[in-house]
């Protein structure tokens, strides 16, 4: 199976502080997606990140990939109360057009 | 532009009971998914159409779970007879097409089986 497993399962962090969580998969892939899911609510799209691609920025966002190590990492600066969710990475292998998702990371931004 | 809508949100019913679920995805999206969501774990795919088309079914326990998206819009999942272990959140998301990675989520249907 090509599903991440995130890292931690849980964080909590104080306001203002930078949340790291870890992705790792087993399977080639052509890119890897982040997702959040607060309580209650659907997925919503966070930042894509393709194979040949080492950093990406999105905001307070950074997401980085070690395609050789097959892991994958989400980087939140500065969060806020906000960013309490769960976080979600999915690898994508495009010749089945597939998402696989682990069980994701929760994260709690204490005020 | 509207997001995917699901409906219901909720809903609650006695084991043996059926059930449907409906997804109209966002308006030109021709790929469309079911989920399922289990407590505590990520979203597990069930089936992916492509228009009218599912082609990719493999994870959908057959005996039970039909599925149908007429027109190549909207779309309709059905659960007969349900179990105690179908409860769980039910996440439609669609796609423009097979080339475009990201999906869009409706915010799902949580199915509690009593």
């Amino acid at each position: 199976s090509q599903q991440g497993e995130e890292d931690p399962q849980a964080l909590s962090i104080q306001e203002g502080e930078n949340a790291t969580m870890n992705c790792s998969y087993k399977t080639s892939i052509n890119n890897l997606q982040w997702y959040r899911q607060n309580s209650g609510r659907g997925l919503v799209h966070l930042i894509l990140i393709r194979s040949n691609e080492r950093e990406k920025h999105s905001g307070r966002l950074r997401v980085t990939l070690d395609t050789s190590k097959k892991s994958s990492s989400l980087l939140i600066t500065a969060s806020r109360a906000a960013d309490t969710a769960s976080y979600f990475c999915a690898p994508y292998r495009s010749n089945d057009y597939k998402l696989s998702f682990g069980a994701g990371t929760t994260v709690t931004v204490r005020a | 532009e509207a997001g995917v809508v699901q409906s219901p949100r909720y809903k609650i019913i006695e084991k043996k009971q059926p059930v449907a679920f409906w997804c109209n995805p966002i308006s030109g999206h021709n790929t469309l998914y079911w989920y399922r969501q289990n407590l505590g774990q990520g979203p597990e795919l069930l089936i992916r159409y492509e228009n009218e088309e599912a082609v990719d079914d493999s994870q959908l326990p057959k005996d039970r779970f039909s599925a149908e998206r007429l027109k190549g819009v909207d779309s309709t999942l059905k659960i007969q007879p349900a179990e105690l272990g179908d409860s769980a959140v039910y996440l439609c998301a669609s796609t423009l097409g097979r080339g475009v990675y990201e999906q869009y989520f409706g915010p799902g249907t949580r199915l509690t089986v009593t």
